[in-house]
């Protein structure tokens, strides 16, 4: 089992829609989550960064962590055509590296 | 503005050529990162550095060497020994590693051997 999964996609969706990208880990340590937005032939960029359990809000992203069920996900509200890119989401806890997921492909169709 | 340069963006080697990528951080970041990212795959951590004159390695080593001489800067050298050099390679940089500060990352080297 890998430490951190995602559904590999890709994820097709309508311009308005809300979108959830959804990621699983096992390493009952991680406390510390980052979901970056990747577009082709580019670096991943930073959406998101979540300590512990909870909810944090950024504009049209919502990161949610729920560490009783190993569970993250990323909320999209009001998609666009430019959120189009691979979402990859990563776990880490106190000394470790992060792990990261192999990424969900979305394309929001205008 | 502050960032991650990874140089060159393109790469094209001979097999068995040892190839030297270019990493340099103005974020005045402790710690820096290579891995490498194949379709299908997560990012796979290569090495890692916390501070000037340390580096460990990291979950994929083999075949590669790095260097930590300045703070700005973390090399990474693919040496002939990698049986599968032709990858997207990635730069990172983060405050602390201990604390699981953020990584930001630089925008990558496509490397081909043929």
């Amino acid at each position: 089992q890998k430490e951190v999964e995602q559904d590999p996609g890709p994820l097709s969706v309508p311009e308005g829609a809300i979108v959830s990208l959804n990621c699983t880990y096992s390493n009952s340590a991680f406390q510390y989550f980052m979901w970056y937005r990747q577009y082709s032939r580019k670096g991943p960029e930073l959406l998101m960064y979540t300590y512990s359990s909870g909810n944090k809000e950024d504009g049209r992203f919502t990161a949610q962590v729920d560490k009783s069920s190993k569970y993250i996900s990323l909320f999209i509200r009001d998609s666009q055509p430019s959120d189009s890119a691979t979402y990859l989401c990563a776990g880490g806890g106190y000394g470790q590296n992060f792990v990261f997921g192999p990424g969900t492909r979305l394309s929001v169709l205008p | 503005d502050g960032g991650i340069t990874q140089s060159p963006k393109y790469l094209f080697r001979k097999e068995g050529q040892n190839v030297t990528l270019s990493c340099e951080q103005n974020l005045n970041h402790d710690a820096m990162y290579w891995y490498r990212q194949d379709p299908g795959q997560g990012l796979r951590l290569i090495y890692y550095s916390q501070i000037v004159n340390d580096f460990q390695k990291g979950d994929i080593a083999e075949g590669y060497s790095v260097s930590r001489e300045k703070k700005e800067s973390f090399p990474l050298t693919v040496t002939s020994a990698q049986k599968n050099p032709t990858a997207f390679y990635l730069c990172a940089s983060s405050m602390d590693r201990l604390y699981n500060s953020p990584l930001h990352f630089g925008n990558g080297t496509r490397l081909t051997v043929t």
